[in-house]
């Protein structure tokens, strides 16, 4: 399947401060990715939708201006969270679609964020 | 988004015993997936389902595609400790867009 990394893995942040965290497709190139966030015991929810060349989609809820994404290469999508305040506090994960038809998708190893 | 019911939440099993969970939508989905997460990492694709009544295995895990669509289980035979973890299913619908049951998290005894 497909490799994804993300950078950071963890990270911790004083409130009011902008984070951005990379997510890069390794042996893959991908139009889309997708940005997921997952707080403690629950499941994952899909935030926006990340498209090469294009601006982000993203879901119902979901501040376009507080999540910004970029989507710079075929192998390189942003997450920058900007203003942080502890409850954005999360684990952050992306993933990009693989296999027939994007019907496979392969998660990146997420990162923490922690903002006090 | 929408999300998918899952169930059991959670399972206190004896290693050697066989699991099954399942989950269920009240949409159709194309392709049905599941995923492992262990603590502080990403989820990890264990076997995707393709086509409805599609039964496959991988390993001692077995899935099947629901005929109606709605609907997928996954069952792991003869349980060992490394199978504690949360298992997450995820349905793909339209535009690609892939929706994840709420998990369900195993504890094998050993």
């Amino acid at each position: 399947g497909a490799v994804v990394s993300q950078h950071p893995s963890w990270v911790i942040c004083k409130s009011g401060t902008s984070v951005k965290i990379e997510c890069r497709s390794l042996d893959f190139q991908a139009t889309t990715m997708f940005w997921y966030r997952q707080f403690p015991k629950q499941s994952l929810m899909l935030m926006a939708t990340s498209n090469e060349g294009s601006k982000a989609t993203y879901e119902q809820g979901v501040e376009k201006d507080k999540f910004l994404i970029n989507h710079a290469s075929l192998t390189l999508s942003t997450l920058t969270v900007t203003s942080a305040h502890p409850e954005d506090s999360s684990f952050y994960i992306c993933s990009e679609p693989a296999g027939v038809g994007g019907s496979e998708q392969f998660f990146g190893p997420g990162t923490r964020l922690t903002v006090l | 988004g929408q999300q998918l019911n899952q169930s059991p939440q959670s399972m206190f099993i004896q290693e050697g015993e066989d699991v099954s969970m399942n989950c269920t939508s009240s949409s159709i989905f194309n392709t049905w997936l599941w995923y492992k997460q262990d603590p502080g990492e990403g989820p990890v694709l264990l076997i995707a389902l393709y086509k409805a009544g599609e039964l496959t295995s991988n390993g001692r895990l077995t899935a099947q595609f629901g005929i109606t669509r709605k609907d997928s289980f996954l069952n792991i035979s003869a349980s060992i400790p490394s199978d504690v973890g949360i298992y997450f299913c995820a349905g793909l619908a339209n535009f690609n867009k892939f929706y994840f049951g709420s998990g369900t998290k195993l504890n094998v005894k050993p």
